[in-house]
């Protein structure tokens, strides 16, 4: 079952314009991990960030995790054109591996 | 490194044949992959946990006669859907995690097969 929400579900920014995705879920997690897909590919994994963390930064990417609030917000600084594509948060529940995804974000950066 | 490969990237298939999707670690031993299924414009599914050489895990509602799972050997597992129909149709993504990087917790996925049932 999916336990993670995401908002906005689409967002449309100008290119050099921060974008912000949220993700909620429902369980305690060991961690959670953001991917980006592009149309009709497979996923790329962007961060990690673990249960103890709250902040992560790589490159232009920025996470949080409040797990009092049970959330992450992924920011994307300066976007570009390039970065148009779906984003998703997945929660690993130490399941064995097990990741759990969000409905994720449409992202659209326009030039 | 961890690059997981997926065979073939599309598949047409006629209502009732059954189609077969390999999924492939190329470079590093993947004791566990997961198989996702993926509708248009909605998030990924997961189907069931692959473990090698052993019967795999199906999540709740989803059928293990109609989705067979495979995992021979430590590098590939397969995927065969049955008796393919159209509600079928979707794209089916697999993943592996890569203990030998010295942490199971980043997956990493292959691109990818886009299976339309006739």
């Amino acid at each position: 079952s999916q336990q993670g929400e995401e908002d906005p579900q689409a967002l449309s920014i100008q290119e050099g314009e921060n974008a912000t995705m949220n993700c909620s879920y429902k369980t305690s997690i060991n961690n959670l991990q953001w991917y980006r897909q592009n149309s009709g590919r497979g996923l790329v994994h962007l961060i990690l960030i673990r249960s103890n963390e709250r902040e992560k930064h790589s490159g232009r990417l920025r996470v949080t995790l409040d797990t009092s609030k049970k959330s992450s917000s992924l920011l994307i600084t300066a976007s570009r054109a390039a970065d148009t594509a779906s984003y998703f948060c997945a929660t690993d529940g130490n399941q064995g591996g097990k990741l759990i995804f969000g409905q994720g974000t449409e992202l659209s950066v326009k030039p | 490194g961890a690059v997981v490969s997926q065979h073939p990237s599309w598949v047409i298939c006629k209502s009732g044949t059954s189609v077969k999707i390999e999924c492939r670690s190329l470079d590093f031993q993947a004791t566990t992959m997961f198989w996702y299924r993926q509708f248009p414009k909605q998030s990924l599914m997961l189907m069931a946990t692959s473990n090698e050489g052993s019967k795999a895990t199906y999540e709740q509602g989803v059928e293990k006669d109609k989705f067979l799972i495979n995992h021979a050997s430590l590098t590939l597992s397969t995927l065969t859907v049955t008796s393919a129909h159209p509600e079928d149709s979707s794209f089916y993504i697999c993943s592996a995690s890569n203990p030998g990087q010295g942490s199971t917790d980043t997956q990493y996925f292959g691109p990818g097969t886009r299976l339309t049932v006739l």
